[in-house]
């Protein structure tokens, strides 16, 4: 059966800090892949997507990047965060018919 | 760009009673799915659909294409319900990206 996994589940950062948040897809092959986010108080945003290994589309600009390095691996990172990161961020895949999310991080930046 | 309206934004109802949330949408689509967050922020797929109804134990789903219009449907409401409920679309252009709605919070009171 399909799984995902992200982590860390929670992570506290200061400004300044780099990021990387890890996204694994097992029981799949070559899947769509998407980074979300749930900024407090507001809806869900779709940050990047990927059909492939080394393909990614932005969405929105900000201060994150992300990378497919393999094809069921899906990272999302920073350099430098800001403030304004802070949320909910979810990784999800998309299956025939329908989309399955991973547990989310919770990203808190002081 | 596709907009996603759902309403209400909160419910309030009492055990027993027959739920329903709405959500419009602005340009065509291939699919609409409706999503469930509970309190920790996990997401799950309740429904994808591209036309009629779909229904699972107490919940169904309809959509009208022709208006622009899906509705979720929750029989019989039990406080275990109470969560968040998404609309979220994807577009015509194969790449199964969202956009959502900002949610309906429900609350069923025992």
């Amino acid at each position: 059966s399909q799984t995902i996994h992200q982590w860390p589940a929670t992570l506290v950062q200061p400004v300044g800090s780099p990021l990387s948040l890890e996204c694994t897809v097992e029981g799949t092959s070559n899947p769509n892949l998407y980074w979300y986010r749930q900024a407090a108080g507001r809806g869900l945003q779709l940050l990047f997507y990927s059909v492939g290994i080394g393909q990614i589309s932005s969405e929105v600009p900000q201060n994150l990047s992300a990378s497919r390095p393999q094809d069921r691996q899906f990272i999302l990172s920073s350099k430098k965060l800001l403030l304004s990161d802070s949320g909910f961020y979810l990784c999800a895949w998309a299956g025939t018919d329908t989309q399955y999310f991973g547990p989310g991080t919770r990203l808190t930046v002081l | 760009k596709n907009e996603v309206e759902q309403s209400p934004q909160n419910l309030t109802a009492q055990e027993g009673e027959f739920i329903t949330i709405n959500c419009s949408y602005s340009v065509g689509i291939s699919a609409l799915h409706w999503l469930q967050q509970h309190p920790g922020g996990g997401i799950v797929s309740l429904f994808m659909l591209s036309s009629g109804k779909k229904k699972h134990g107490r919940l169904i789903a309809t959509i009208n294409i022709q208006e622009k219009h899906s509705s979720l449907h929750i029989t019989a409401s039990h406080p275990r319900d109470s969560a968040v409920y998404i609309c979220a679309v994807t577009d015509n252009f194969g790449n199964e990206k969202l956009t959502f709605g900002t949610g309906t919070r429900l609350t069923i009171i025992p």
